[in-house]
């Protein structure tokens, strides 16, 4: 079974630029969560969507958004990129919440602002 | 509000000696505590879980967690270590919000650096 896939795994963007990055979850998982993961803050949780709703939102600034499509694959989005917004995006998977599931993660997309 | 603390940032271990990792917790309701591991640029795989059920929890790759209610406590352990075992460890605890069936959020600690000698 494959497991969480994040593209890309390297990125590089100039400051003021936006930038999408992509989760495609486990077969079979509907919920998708997005974590960011940075060596002050270490991991914080963005958002989560479940069945195409965002629902729930952690504590970033409006320029972080995301969707989920019909399929459950996932997209993140942040505009005007700050120096501050370089850091490892992990994207986890999960089936419905049934009091005996976890979250599966992807490998991360590092993404670089200069 | 839930919150996970990993007193130490770092354990160091000699090989074939037993490890622990330490995780304090805080939360209203139930805990759902877990413990994951990251090697370098890689995400962070799942180790075990506590959701009910016996306190000694038992998990991949050999690791266990204590779940201690009293103490507040769910301590990573190894009868053994080795050396690729070295590696960053979090504990994390799940958030109260979930609707439906959704999972909610993961609050993670800070998570500790385990470095396994030889």
């Amino acid at each position: 079974k494959a497991g969480v896939t994040q593209t890309p795994r390297y990125l590089i963007k100039t400051r003021g630029q936006q930038v999408t990055l992509s989760c495609s979850p486990i077969s079979g998982h509907r919920s998708v969560s997005w974590y960011q993961q940075t060596p002050g803050q270490g991991l914080q949780f963005l958002f989560e969507y479940f069945s195409e709703t965002q629902r729930n939102k952690g504590n970033f600034p409006g320029r972080f958004s995301g969707r989920q499509f019909s399929n459950s694959r996932s997209e993140m989005n942040v505009s005007t990129l700050e120096l501050g917004d370089s850091a490892l995006y992990l994207c986890a998977s999960s089936l419905p919440w049934t009091g005996r599931t976890e979250a599966f993660f992807g490998q991360g997309t590092r993404l670089t602002v200069v | 509000a839930q919150s996970v603390a990993q007193p130490e940032d770092q354990v160091n271990v000699a090989e074939g000696n037993p490890l622990t990792v330490k995780c304090t917790y805080s939360v209203s309701g139930n805990p759902y505590l877990f413990w994951y591991v990251q090697y370098p640029n890689r995400g962070l795989q799942f180790l075990l879980k506590y959701i009910t059920g016996d306190n000694l929890v038992k998990g991949s790759y050999g690791f266990e967690a204590e779940f201690n209610k009293s103490q507040t406590s769910f301590h990573l352990k190894k009868p053994s270590a080795l050396v690729s075992d070295s590696a960053l460890y979090f504990c994390a605890v799940r958030g109260e919000t979930r609707y439906g069936g959704s999972q909610g959020n993961l609050i993670f600690g800070k998570g500790t650096k385990l470095s396994v000698k030889p």
